[in-house]
């Protein structure tokens, strides 16, 4: 089954640990994204990437990292946790459009709710 | 930089119709609309790309006026199962980020 991946689907923990939500899709595609959704705001890009090695900045990236080492994986990581990255998360997924003008389709995952005290 | 959708929440009786909008400031490429119910992943809709084609499929249905940065999604004849809140996601001409706005929340009654 096609499909989006995301770990954990919840999680709590404190300021200041480490942590890594993981994506992984199975259907080759070359865009992956992660956002964030709190109410009343939407959803916020944090960072997405074209390909393999190549990523880029949404428009809320300040406390993440992510990284893109195989097609399939795109994990997003929080050095540092605060309380105001209690969010909903979602990564995504797409095929480029016909001649790589474009993202098609989103894919989306889950979502992995995140609480920081 | 999140497009501007309008209205934020609309309260429809089931057959009436709707229009949401949505604008940006910048020069797009594409238009995304998805569709969110509570508690679950957005599900998408229909892409719009640059040149003002108009998709739709069954009763929803959008257009895209790239000359005004603009689309609007139509719903006609309203279903139950149409409730949720509705996204438009903006790809500018420039690059490969899609930015989508607050969402506008639909509820369908009896």
């Amino acid at each position: 089954e096609a499909q989006v991946t995301q770990n954990p689907r919840y999680l709590i923990t404190v300021t200041g640990k480490k942590l890594t939500v993981t994506c992984s899709q199975n259907m080759n595609h070359e865009y992956m994204s992660w956002y964030r959704q709190d109410p009343g705001l939407g959803l916020r890009q944090i960072y997405y990437s074209m390909n393999v090695e190549v990523t880029d900045k949404g428009d809320v990236p300040e406390g993440y990292k992510v990284s893109r080492k195989e097609k399939r994986n795109f994990p997003l990581i929080l050095e540092s946790p605060s309380p105001n990255q209690t969010s909903l998360y979602f990564c995504a997924s797409s095929l480029f459009l016909q001649g790589g003008l474009g993202t098609g389709e989103l894919f989306f995952g889950e979502g992995s709710r995140l609480t920081v005290l | 930089q999140q497009p501007v959708q309008s209205p934020q929440a609309v309260i429809l009786r089931e057959g009436e119709d709707a229009v949401i909008n949505c604008s940006s400031s910048k020069a797009l490429y594409s238009v995304h609309w998805y569709r969110q119910k509570h508690g679950e992943a957005p599900v998408f809709l229909m892409i719009l790309l640059k040149g003002g084609e108009q998709k739709g499929h069954e009763k929803i249905s959008a257009s895209f006026n790239e000359k005004k940065q603009q689309s609007s999604l139509y719903l006609t004849a309203s279903q139950l199962s149409y409730s949720g809140t509705y996204f438009c996601g903006t790809e500018a001409d420039s690059g490969y980020a899609l930015n989508f706005g607050k969402g506008t929340s639909l509820l369908v009654t009896p």
